[in-house]
């Protein structure tokens, strides 16, 4: 069954220091995409990135990257010079091609501290 | 001007009440969907309703009923409510089903539903 595993239950770090969030996943679907949200102590879900299984490159915006490693079927998340205001829980999550099997990782609590 | 809202933002009831939450996109989307996150803020999918059409349900008591009167709305009624329904609950919409192009999910705000 399609899982996704984020090893990382809490992260604290302070202000200005690099931190990657871990996620593998689990699948039998030959296309698949993979997803990231961050829920800020607000609760909002807010979207942060999508990639699909058939595209490795790695991506980046502004402070944030994701790496895609389907070798090892995971797909770390990287906020670089993290600040406050990053401090949620983030989801990583996965689909099928036509959206079964939509399952989310058990999120990473990230407290950046000043 | 919100994309997706969601009322009420709280709900506070006893136990074998009935309840409703409402759910209304205005994206134009084909496709939205209910979630449960629990106070482990474990994320569950629970329905997926594409152009008014009952395409995920899964594993939820059938005490949980959605309800799409168009592609706009996905409303989720719930009887008979016990104490385990508390948490909050997600609607979200994407473009259509699957994860292609822009079909990110967009949530909505939430309902915090809690029985007692």
């Amino acid at each position: 069954a399609q899982k996704v595993t984020q090893a990382q239950t809490e992260i604290s770090v302070v202000e200005k220091e690099d931190v990657t969030l871990d996620c593998v996943y689990e699948t039998r679907d030959t296309t698949y995409y993979l997803f990231w949200y961050k829920q800020p102590p607000s609760g909002e879900l807010v979207f942060l990135i999508r990639r699909n299984s058939f595209d490795e490159q790695n991506e980046i915006s502004g402070r944030y990257s994701w790496n895609f490693q389907k070798s090892t079927s995971s797909f770390n998340f990287t906020i670089t010079a993290s600040q406050v205001v990053d401090s949620a829980v983030y989801f990583c999550a996965h689909t099928g091609e036509y959206g079964q099997n939509f399952v989310f990782g058990p999120g990473t609590r990230l407290s950046v501290l000043p | 001007d919100t994309a997706v809202s969601q009322t009420p933002k709280y709900l506070v009831t006893q136990m074998g009440n009935d309840k409703s939450i409402k759910c209304e996109q205005n994206l134009g989307h084909d496709t939205m969907y209910w979630y449960k996150q629990d106070s482990k803020k474990f994320l569950k999918i629970m329905f997926s309703y594409n152009n008014k059409e009952l395409i995920i349900n899964e594993t939820v008591p059938n005490r949980f009923s959605p309800k799409s009167p168009d592609k706009a709305h996905l409303n989720l009624h719930i009887n008979s409510l016990e104490l385990g329904d508390s948490a909050v609950y997600f609607c979200a919409s994407s473009h259509h089903m699957g994860g292609g192009s822009y079909n990110e999910q967009f949530f909505g705000p939430g309902t915090r539903l809690t029985v007692l």
